[in-house]
């Protein structure tokens, strides 16, 4: 089976502070993929990162950067220098061996100016 | 611009009606998908589509339904067996099931 789990619920940080989003994983499978998605207030979901399990590189993409790590079967989130324009619900997500994707919960940023 | 529209916006439901949310998409994609949210809770899948004329059952199918007649649209219907119906519907598309998925405004229903 597989599982998602962002241990934090909410989280609430001060504008410029650095924040990491958790991720957890759990899965059988040895090809599979992790994602990263946004919800801001509006609702729509925007899609940030997609990693294969064969890639354990380091993403950075302008304030964003995610770490992911095999051994641990983490796949983490950083926002360096958060914004307000940075508070929503994040979404970490798995799928593989052409099975349907599996959401974690999510985690609530609130970034307070 | 291509995308994903959903509509409407914000359904109202009476007791005992059935109700179609509409998800229209011009990606060219081959998967679509709906998922439930209620409020401070995650996404929960009710069905789901990887070619036209074939969906499968997510983990929350029962009192939906869907029909996938054509590539682009994919709509999904609240019967009344579905007795709390009350949520965020979002709609989704991908290339393929292991592939990124791009999502709709989604569709806030109520019951009158």
């Amino acid at each position: 089976a597989q599982k998602v789990t962002q241990a934090q619920t909410e989280i609430s940080v001060v504008e410029k502070e650095d924040v990491t989003l958790d991720c957890v994983y759990e899965t059988r499978d040895t090809t599979y993929y992790l994602f990263w998605y946004k919800q801001p207030p509006s609702g729509e979901l925007v899609f940030l990162i997609r990693r294969n399990s064969f890639d354990e590189q380091n993403e950075i993409s302008g304030r964003y950067s995610w770490n992911f790590q095999k051994s641990t079967s983490s796949f983490n989130f950083t926002i360096t220098a958060s914004q307000v324009v940075d508070s929503a619900v994040y979404f970490c997500a798995l799928t593989g061996s052409y099975d349907k994707v599996i959401f974690g919960p999510g985690t609530s940023l609130s970034v307070i100016p | 611009d291509g995308g994903i529209t959903q509509s409407p916006k914000y359904l109202f439901r009476k007791e005992g009606q059935n109700v179609t949310l509409s998800c229209e998409q011009n990606l060219n994609h081959d998967a679509m998908y709906w998922y439930r949210q209620d409020p401070g809770q995650g996404l929960r899948l009710i069905y789901y589509s990887q070619i036209v004329n074939d969906f499968q059952k997510g983990d929350i199918a029962e009192g939906y339904s869907v029909s996938r007649e054509k590539k682009e649209s994919f709509p999904l219907t609240v019967t009344s067996a579905q007795k709390n119906p009350t949520a965020f519907y979002l709609c989704a598309s991908s290339a393929g099931l292991l592939m990124a998925q791009h999502f709709g405004d989604g569709t806030r229903l109520s019951i009158l």
